[in-house]
């Protein structure tokens, strides 16, 4: 069993669209991060969220903190097709913890 | 500036064979992560190394896996001999981790093994 469980596993959309991923833990967080990951590609840092209830804004996409720091979503607004990619959630328990990572979210925005 | 470099992207070997991967850091980064990452999976860590120091291997298969860092700068993961279940992408990590802040990890792209 993962610590943070990510839905849904799998999203297909076409240009324009907008989503919602979600990663939800039973668990209290320190700071939870988003990556995107790229076939053939290590992760790549979206954002970091400290703090119960905050929200960040990266261009079209939108990550929310929740107030317990138990969950996070990513909502993109007007997808493109760049966006496509393997969307991972990561979460540290303490400050100086190891990374927990949830399975992902593959997301395919079509033309 | 450079990212993480891994080599070798790919690797194929029959099982029972050792394979070793390897990983240059971001220059000044002090903290270098190895991690699992299975098919449809999100990546698990196996060390995480302070400089040269291991102080993080509790998940690190130890009876066939190793790794090293010397003069903390590049590392070495080995495995030996490799199972049909090692198949996988291993990646490595590296940050500059300092105390109070959240860490940021730069992540390579990772070396597939197949194991036949």
């Amino acid at each position: 069993t993962q610590l943070l469980e990510q839905s849904p596993q799998f999203l297909s959309i076409q240009e324009g669209e907008n989503l919602t991923v979600y990663c939800n833990s039973s668990s209290v967080f320190s700071s939870l991060q988003w990556y995107r990951q790229e076939p053939g590609e290590g992760p790549v840092l979206l954002v970091t969220v400290v703090t119960g209830g905050e929200v960040k804004k990266l261009k079209r996409l939108t990550f929310q903190f929740g107030d317990a720091r138990k969950d996070s979503s990513l909502h993109i607004t007007a997808a493109q097709t760049g966006d496509t990619g393997l969307y991972l959630c990561a979460g540290a328990l303490y400050s100086w913890g190891k990374l927990q990572f949830g399975a992902g979210t593959q997301v395919v925005v079509t033309p | 500036e450079a990212g993480v470099v891994q080599s070798p992207r790919y690797k194929i070997i029959e099982k029972k064979q050792p394979v070793a991967f390897w990983c240059n850091p971001i220059s000044g980064h002090n903290t270098l992560y190895w991690y699992l990452q299975n098919l449809g999976q999100g990546p698990e860590l196996l060390i995480r190394y302070e400089n040269e120091e291991a102080v993080d291997d509790s998940q690190l298969p130890k009876d066939r896996f190793s790794a090293e860092r010397l003069k903390g700068v590049d590392s070495t993961l080995k495995i030996q001999p490799a199972e049909l279940g090692d198949s996988a992408v291993y990646l490595c990590a590296s940050s500059s981790r300092l105390a109070g802040t959240t860490d940021t990890q730069y992540f390579g792209p990772g070396t597939r093994l197949t194991v036949l």
